[in-house]
């Protein structure tokens, strides 16, 4: 199957700083991914949808200013968390579908996430 | 999207037909009924999806009803590899179609 894949696959930082995500389909063009969250025992949170070459689109709760989301190409689309602090350490996942795969039966593809520590 | 309702947790023996059952009894025509897992500290992986007719594949069979307000996912020997929460999310279809992940079913398959 189609392959998604992020980096890093985990990262500490200091509070206050800005860490970026990435998230690059392999084998498959994406005009459009999702960003998900997911905390210790808890489902995925859709946080936002990625458009190439647009702005993104925010789910209700979801800040945009300090998650940024950056599309610019069909491949790879990036989640940057700016001013990070304790609160948003969480496991960051992308997903993406095959742009030019069978329109309203293709599968989502999940990256393999990312972990966030913020000290 | 129409929302999903599965069982919290599930035991299976190791070998045997893991069978579980989900309910999506506000699904629309359009929608598509996907199924995907997710092990430990992983992203989830993509199983299966039918709109109306039954699927198989390599992993699993998918068993939807006909009026299309519940399904089941069959995983025919389960290992105890297979142990993960199971999603079953209802969607639409088209590349722009996010999906909303609910709190899933923790498969236990149990040696």
């Amino acid at each position: 199957g189609a392959v998604v894949s992020q980096h890093p696959s985990w990262v500490i930082c200091k509070s206050g700083t800005s860490v970026k995500i990435e998230c690059r389909s392999l084998d498959f063009q994406a005009t459009t991914m999702f960003w998900y969250r997911q905390f210790p025992k808890q489902s995925l949170m859709l946080m936002a949808t990625s458009n190439e070459g647009s702005k993104a689109t925010y789910e209700q709760g979801v800040e945009k200013d300090k998650f940024l989301i950056n599309h610019a190409s069909l491949t790879l689309s990036t989640l940057t968390v700016t001013s990070a602090h304790p609160e948003d350490s969480s496991f960051y996942i992308c997903s993406a579908r095959d742009h030019f795969g069978p329109s309203g039966t293709g599968e989502l593809f999940f990256g393999e996430g990312s972990r966030l520590t913020v000290l | 999207d129409a929302k999903t309702t599965q069982p919290t947790s599930m035991d299976c023996a190791e070998g045997r037909a893991a069978n579980l059952p989900c309910n999506h009894s506000t699904i629309s025509g359009n929608e598509y009924v996907y199924w995907y897992r997710q092990i430990h500290s992983q992203g989830p992986q993509y199983i299966i999806h039918g709109l109306k007719n039954n699927e198989t594949n390599e992993m699993a069979s998918l068993i939807i009803t006909e009026d299309r307000k519940s399904s089941t996912l069959i995983l025919p020997h389960a290992t105890l590899r297979d142990t993960a929460v199971y999603y079953c999310i209802v969607s639409g279809g088209g590349a722009t179609n996010k999906l909303i992940f609910g709190t899933g079913t923790l498969l236990a398959v149990q040696p």
